[in-house]
């Protein structure tokens, strides 16, 4: 079973300044899909940014990237100049990109990371 | 991309009570999921929803307590049974869309059982 972990229970940064999320996962497929979530009070769970794991380029959306290293099974999430609207709770997930199998379409999140954003 | 709607948003219940949340997408998905988040924790599937037969439930999830519809491929149902007040969480909606990486989630219906 794949197992998703998020060692940073919560974590602030000065706004305009970056931050890091950091994200280990466990598997041992081959190929897999990483995504970062973002959950505000809302309870709306929003896509963030997502990587394919055959995919050796890191994801980028804007201020948002990441540093997916697939031998180290390591995900980090970088929010860079962050604003205000940038805190929530924010989840690592793991999705198995096997066609058929019995885990495909199921995501594994992360414990979570609450991020605080200070003005 | 696809909506996805819940009914209700929230509900408080008495225990011993049943209450059902109805998921509507606004498109065609392949596969629709019920994650449940505990207060203050994270997302924990519950069972994926199949369109004209019996859900697939995970470990530690039954259909007695956490039985599921899905009529069509646009509409599911989890009813929570003999609601408890461990019961009591936000229930969310997910579907995955034709591409392999789209996942859709509804806004969730916060439940709370007295």
């Amino acid at each position: 079973a794949q197992t998703v972990t998020q060692s940073q229970p919560e974590m602030s940064v000065q706004e305009a300044e970056t931050v890091t999320l950091s994200c280990t996962y466990d598997t041992s497929e081959s190929d897999y899909y990483l995504f970062w979530y973002k959950q505000p009070p809302s309870r709306q769970m929003i896509l963030v940014i997502r990587q394919e794991a055959y995919k050796q380029q890191n994801a980028t959306e804007n201020r948002f990237s990441v540093n997916f290293q697939k031998a180290a099974k390591s995900f980090s999430l970088k929010i860079s100049d962050s604003q205000l609207g940038d805190a929530a709770m924010y989840f690592c997930a793991y999705r198995s990109a096997l066609a058929g199998g019995t885990s495909y379409g199921k995501l594994t999140f992360g414990q979570g990371t609450i991020l605080t954003v200070h003005p | 991309s696809a909506v996805i709607s819940q009914k209700p948003s929230r509900d408080i219940c008495q225990r011993g009570t049943s209450l059902t949340i109805q998921c509507q997408v606004d498109s065609q998905v392949t596969m629709m999921f019920w994650y449940r988040q505990q207060p203050g924790q994270s997302l924990t599937l519950i069972a994926t929803a199949n369109q004209g037969s019996e859900a697939t439930y995970e470990s530690g999830f039954v259909i007695d307590k956490f039985p599921i519809s899905r009529p069509n491929l646009t509409f599911s149902t989890l009813t929570v049974s003999n609601m408890s007040p461990e019961d009591s969480s936000i229930y969310l909606c997910s579907a995955l869309g034709d591409t392999t990486y789209e996942q859709y989630f509804g806004p969730g219906t916060r439940l709370t059982v007295t």
